[in-house]
C-alpha cells in the first residue's frame, strides 16, 4: 500500500517568516494530496489540496506544490503568523493495499510560530 | 461542526468493556470512514463505507466492527477493549469514495484502563 514520509516532526519559524513542510509518497498512482492543519484538541481541518494533473495551488498564504516525477509535494506558507501554529499533515489518495484506495496520512509537523 | 456528529466526546472503558461510537451526518454525503489518532502516528484509517450497505477493512481493523445504519450513521464497535485501543477516534466523510475531500468530526477520545 501507500507509504507517505513527511518531515520535518517540528518546525520554529519567526512570524512574518516562510514556512516548508515536505512529504514524499510511494504509489505512483496517487492523485490527490490534501494537507489538514489541526489546533490542539480540535479536528483535522482541509486547508488546502492539490490534483496531479496540477504543479502548484495558491490559496492567499498557503500554497501547496506537486513534483509527479520525484513523487513529493510541499506546503508553503509565507508571512507566517502566531495562529499558524498547530500541527499539519499531508496525505495522499493511493493504494491502501488488497486492491483497496484510502487516504494515507504522514505523520505530521508540529509548527510553531515565535512572536 | 453540525456537519459531523460523534458521541460521545470523551469515555473511559475498563479492558473487557464494550462501547460503540456514534457517527451521524447532515451533508448527505456518501462515504463515511473511521480513523484513529495516536501520538506521533498520524490518522490510520480503521474501516470506511464506501456506500450505504457496505463496509470494507482499512489499515488497521483488528479489534473492531462496523455498522453502516443508513445512510447518515455510521458507528463503530469495540467488543472487548484493550488499552492499545486507547486512542482518539474521528470519523469523516467524503461527497463519494474517490480522490475527493474528506471532512472530520469532532472526536471521541477514549482511554481504556
Amino acid at each position: 500500500g501507500e507509504n507517505v514520509e513527511q518531515h520535518p516532526s517540528t518546525l520554529s519559524v519567526q512570524e512574518g517568516d516562510s514556512a516548508v513542510i515536505k512529504c514524499t509518497y510511494s504509489d505512483s498512482a496517487s492523485n490527490y494530496f490534501p494537507w489538514y492543519k489541526q489546533e490542539l484538541g480540535k479536528r483535522p481541518q482541509l486547508i488546502i489540496d492539490i490534483r496531479s494533473n496540477v504543479g502548484e495551488k495558491k490559496d492567499q498564504r498557503i500554497a501547496v506544490t506537486l513534483n509527479k516525477t520525484a513523487k513529493h509535494f510541499s506546503l508553503h506558507i509565507t508571512e507566517t503568523q502566531p495562529e499558524d501554529s498547530a500541527v499539519y499533515f499531508c496525505a495522499a489518495w493511493g493504494s491502501g493495499g488488497a486492491g483497496s484506495y484510502q487516504l494515507t496520512f504522514g505523520k505530521g509537523t508540529k509548527l510553531s510560530v515565535i512572536p | 461542526n453540525a456537519g459531523v456528529t460523534q458521541t460521545p466526546k470523551f469515555q473511559v472503558l475498563k479492558t473487557g468493556q464494550s462501547m460503540t461510537l456514534q457517527c451521524a451526518q447532515d451533508m448527505n454525503h456518501n462515504s463515511m470512514y473511521w480513523y484513529r489518532q495516536d501520538p506521533g502516528m498520524g490518522l490510520r484509517l480503521i474501516y470506511y463505507s464506501a456506500s450505504e450497505g457496505t463496509t470494507d477493512k482499512g489499515e488497521v481493523p483488528n479489534g473492531y466492527n462496523v455498522s453502516r445504519l443508513n445512510k447518515r450513521e455510521f458507528s463503530l464497535r469495540l467488543e472487548s477493549a484493550a488499552p492499545s485501543q486507547t486512542s482518539v477516534y474521528f470519523c469523516a466523510l467524503s461527497v463519494e469514495f474517490s480522490n475527493q475531500p474528506q471532512h472530520f468530526g469532532d472526536g471521541t477520545r477514549l482511554s481504556i484502563l
